[in-house]
Order: structure tokens, then sequence, then C-alpha cells
């Protein structure tokens, strides 16, 4: 079974600008998870959806935003880039099997940059 | 809110000794703990997860970590140390909230293993 695919892997943007970025869960999995992970901060949850909903968000500005599609593909938004935004994105997604669905599987992760 | 503590940011450790690395959660409720792998230019890897049916749980590569209570930890060890287990290390916690479950990670352990 194929997993967590991200794309796309690198990226560079410039400040001011807006990204998207792409996650396909594995195959039966609906909930999708987001994560930013920096040097300075490591790793913050930014939001989980399931089955088109959000369910969770942390901490972060309005500026970032995800969706789900009816498919459990997920994509987040980042609007108005700022340089403390270089991070690396990384997806995760949870089993629908009850005891599992705890379980995290990552993606590979997209590294933003923003000069 | 529950929280993950890593002793350490940087252990070494000689090729063929023990890896010892250090998790303490906190955590009001029965805590869902992992213990993730991160590869250079990676994602996360699932080590091992403990969910309250055994104290101590077998992961892969060789990993294992021993859930106590009395002292709100969640160790990982690994017997012998390979060069293949240089990388940085993560202890997670699963909170449900919101209908869902979020991970909050510690900072991380940095494991150089030497010839």
């Amino acid at each position: 079974k194929a997993g967590v695919t991200q794309t796309p892997r690198y990226l560079i943007k410039t400040r001011g600008q807006q990204v998207t970025l792409s996650c396909s869960p594995i195959s039966g999995h609906r909930s999708v998870s987001w994560y930013q992970q920096t040097p300075g901060q490591g790793l913050q949850f930014l939001f989980e959806y399931f089955s088109e909903t959000q369910r969770n968000k942390g901490n972060f500005p309005g500026r970032f935003s995800g969706r789900q599609f009816s498919n459990s593909r997920s994509e987040m938004n980042v609007s108005t880039l700022e340089l403390g935004d270089s991070a690396l994105y990384l997806c995760a997604s949870s089993p629908p099997l009850a005891g599992d669905t705890d379980t995290q599987y990552f993606g590979p992760g997209t590294r933003l940059t923003v000069l | 809110a529950q929280s993950v503590t890593q002793l350490g940011s940087h252990v070494s450790v000689s090729e063929g000794a023990l890896v010892l690395l250090r998790c303490n959660y906190s955590s009001s409720v029965p805590p869902y703990l992992f213990w993730y792998v991160q590869y250079p230019n990676q994602g996360l890897q699932l080590l091992l997860k403990y969910t309250s049916a055994a104290t101590l749980v077998k992961g892969i590569n060789g990993f294992e970590a021993e859930f106590k209570k009395s002292e709100t930890s969640f160790h990982l060890t690994k017997p012998s140390a390979h060069m293949s287990d240089a990388a940085e290390y993560f202890c997670a916690v699963s909170e449900f909230t919101g209908g869902g479950n979020k991970l909050t990670f510690g900072t991380g352990t940095q494991l150089k293993v030497e010839l």
C-alpha cells in the first residue's frame, strides 16, 4: 500500500506570496493532519481534517488554512507569506480502524523556503 | 494539555553500545505514546506506540520502549546501536480533542553513532 504522498517536495516563494501544498493520504485513511516543523519551534500541530470537516486547529494565524476533498486528499494554503513561514510541512493520515485511529503515518514533507 | 519532555537534545553512543533516549510525559488521562524517527530530509517514521495493552512495547529496527506510570516515563532503548540508527528521534503523546487526535511532540533527540 502506498504511503502518504506530498507535493511538491520543495518550494521557494517570496514574502507576500501565497502557497498551496497538497497531501494524499494512505488509501482508506480519512483523517489528515498537518504539522509545521522548524528548528526554533519544533513540530507544531496545524490542523486536522476528517470527512471534509476541520476537527481541530492549532495556534496558527488565519493565514494558514486547509481543506479536504471527498477523496480524503487535503491541501493547506498559506497566504501573505512571511520569512518565518519557512519550514518543513508534514502531512499525516490515520486509519479508520478501531484502536488505531490515533496512529498517524507521515509523508515526506514539503520544504518551503520564503525569501 | 498533555506534553512530553525529551531529556538530552544530543546523544552520542559507540556502535554496538546500548541506546537510551529519554521521554517523560505529562497527562491527566492514560496516554497514548509514540516514538518516531526522522532521517535527514525525510518525514517521520513510526517506531512504536503504547496504547495500554502492554507496558513493554517492541518496535521496528530492534527498538523497544517501556511505559512506567510511576515515573511518567516512556524511554526508548536498543541493546546494540548501529550506524544506520543515526537520526533524530521524537517522542509524542496523542490527545483526543474535537473528536479527533492530535500529536504533541517533544523537542527531539539527535542520536549520533560513532565507530
